[in-house]
């Protein structure tokens, strides 16, 4: 099993559209959550962090994470088609220097 | 504006070749990332460095070297290329933060799609 799952998609949404993009783990020890959007041909942007548990909002989109379940979702509102990219989720542990674990990615196309 | 730069966008090598991938960072960073990309599996660490000259193994290493001779630059080397050694190749650096609370965010460069003929 790898230590980050994530559903590699594609998931397809009409323009407007509320998305949820999603990952599980299973090492409690991670304590820094991050998401990252890869648009086509490009590298991987950080898009958001969060530390250990709670939301965080930032335009249209909201970072949620659940230690006690494991789960960090990606909220997007209002989707747009310039939101069409792979999204990574990311974690690491404290104090573990920059080592950051994956997920595999999730692909998102916004349909206008 | 961060910027990390790797030498060639697209590469087409032969079985058993050996292969030369070069990052460069512009931000006085301390800490590079070699890490390759395949479908379904993510982003999978290759080597890391966090000085000049110091390298540390990542989670998939074999078949790969790497140098760091200067700050800014690090090399990934493939010895003798193989077949499934064809992949999206990304580079990525960091700076050091103060403490241990930190995120820390990884700046990537655009990527090396090698394929191994």
């Amino acid at each position: 099993q790898k230590e980050v799952e994530q559903d590699p998609g594609p998931l397809s949404v009409p323009e407007g559209a509320i998305v949820s993009l999603n990952c599980t783990y299973s090492n409690s020890a991670f304590q820094y959550f991050m998401w990252y959007r890869q648009y086509s041909r490009k590298g991987p942007e950080l898009l958001m962090y969060t530390y250990s548990s709670g939301n965080k909002e930032d335009g249209r989109f909201t970072a949620q994470v659940d230690k006690s379940s494991k789960y960090i979702s990606l909220f997007i509102r209002d989707s747009q088609p310039s939101d069409s990219a792979t999204y990574l989720c990311a974690m690491r542990v404290n104090n573990a220097g920059n080592m950051l674990t994956f997920g595999g990615g999730t692909r998102l196309m916004v349909k206008p | 504006d961060v910027k990390v730069t790797q030498s060639s966008r697209y590469l087409v090598k032969r079985t058993g070749e050996k292969v030369f991938l070069e990052c460069v960072q512009d931000m006085d960073h301390e800490n590079m990332f070699w890490y390759r990309q395949d479908p379904g599996l993510g982003l999978r660490l290759i080597y890391f460095s966090y000085d000049v000259k110091m390298k540390e193994k990542g989670d998939i290493p074999e078949g790969y070297s790497v140098s760091r001779e200067k700050k800014e630059r690090f090399s990934l080397i493939l010895e003798s290329a193989s077949t499934n050694q064809t992949s999206m190749y990304l580079c990525a650096s960091s700076f050091i933060p103060p403490g241990p609370a930190n995120h820390n965010e990884q700046f990537f460069g655009p990527g090396t799609r090698l394929t191994v003929l």
